[in-house]
Formats: C-alpha cells, structure tokens, sequence
C-alpha cells in the first residue's frame, strides 16, 4: 500500500502570498489531519478532516483553512503569509471509524513539506 | 498549556545497552498513547501504541509502558542500534472516539554510539 504523499515537498513563498499544500492519504483511510512542526513549538494539531467535514480545529487563526475532497484528498490553505508561517506541515491519515464508533487514533505521516516565508 | 511533556531534550546511550524515553501528561481523558520516531526532513514514523487499558505493550525491541497513577510513559528500546538515533515523540489521543488529533510533547533526541 502507498503511504502518505504530500505535495510539493518543497515551497518559498514571500510575505502576504497565499500557499496550497496536497495531502494524498493511505487508500481506504477516511481520516487526514495536518500538523505544524516548528522548533519552538514543536507538533501543534492543526485540523482534521473526516468524510469532507472539518471535525475538529486547533488553536491557529482563520489564515489557515483546508477542504478534504470525496476520494479523502485534502488541501490545506495559507493566506496572508506571515514569516512566522515558516514550518514543516505534517499530513497524516487514519483508518479510523465512523464518528461514534470505537476506534483507535493511529496516525501516519507523510514526509511533510517545508515551507519557507521570506 | 503543555499537556505532553518530554522533559529530556536529548539522549545518549551505547549500542546494545538500553534506551529509555519519559513521557509525563497530564489530562487524565488521554486513552490512547503513541511513539514515534523522526528522521529529520522525513515525516514521523509510527512505532508503537498503548491503549490506557494497558500498562505494557511489546514490539519486538520496542517496549511501551503506561503508569496511568503518575499519568507517566515511558519507551524501552532494548538492545539499542545505530540506526536506533532519532528524534522520537510521544503523543496523546484525546478520551473521544471522533477525533483525529494527536497532542504531542517535544520530541527527545536519541543519539545510539556504535
């Protein structure tokens, strides 16, 4: 099975632009997270996508949004760049169950892409 | 507020002695822990899981041991290879059967001397 794809690996953007990141989860995994990793801060959550629905948000401003498509593709948006913003994002995917029904939150990451904000 | 802590930044151990990495949480609702294992510009790796119903899980050299009392874990790689050094998290799964976030501390740096 394919793991993880994000696209592109690799992003140099200016400040203010805007900035799209792919994410290709596993085959069948319905679940797609994305995560931040920064030095001081570490892996901070994001958002999460289930079946084309947000379900759940992390503690970053509205400047950053995302979408999951039908077949569980997922984008996710940068607007306004910030240096700041400099980070690797982190996609991960989940087989994870329908909403309600046990199951465990075992994630797998793709090799993330770096973006730079000069 | 950092609910997964990682209090040991970095780690040196000799090959084939044992490794081992702390975790302490402390949001009782985590039912659900993981490791894992990142080289850098690569994404992290899934190691090995325990569910809070558990006090220990095995995987081959990888141990994962849970004292839910402390609100303490902690991974035991035994014995230690190079190919062992890394930068591993821990992370917490949220006490919610409909979430996909991860909560995750620092990261630990463990470097295996040949």
């Amino acid at each position: 099975k394919a793991g993880v794809t994000q696209t592109p690996r690799y992003l140099i953007k200016t400040r203010g632009q805007q900035v799209t990141l792919s994410c290709s989860p596993i085959s069948g995994h319905r679940s797609v997270s994305w995560y931040q990793q920064t030095p001081g801060q570490g892996l901070q959550f994001l958002f999460e996508y289930f079946s084309e629905t947000q379900r759940n948000k992390g503690n970053f401003p509205g400047r950053f949004s995302g979408r999951q498509f039908s077949n569980s593709r997922s984008e996710m948006n940068v607007s306004t760049l910030e240096l700041g913003d400099s980070a690797l994002y982190l996609c991960a995917s989940s087989s994870m169950g329908l909403a309600g029904a046990r199951s465990y939150n075992e994630q797998f990451f793709g090799p993330g892409t770096r973006l730079t904000v000069l | 507020d950092q609910q997964v802590k990682q209090n040991s930044p970095s780690l040196s151990v000799q090959e084939g002695r044992i490794s081992i990495l702390n975790c302490d949480y402390t949001n009782s609702m985590f039912d659900y822990f993981l490791w894992y294992k990142k080289y850098p510009a690569e994404g992290p790796t899934f190691l090995i899981s325990i569910s809070s119903i558990k006090d220990k899980n095995e995987d081959g050299r990888f141990t994962v041991f849970l004292n839910k009392s402390a609100k303490h874990l902690s991974l035991h790689i035994v014995p230690s290879q190079p190919g062992d050094s890394a930068v591993y998290f821990c992370a917490a799964s949220p006490g919610s059967s409909n979430t996909g976030k991860l909560i995750f501390g620092q990261g630990t740096t463990l470097q295996v001397k040949p």
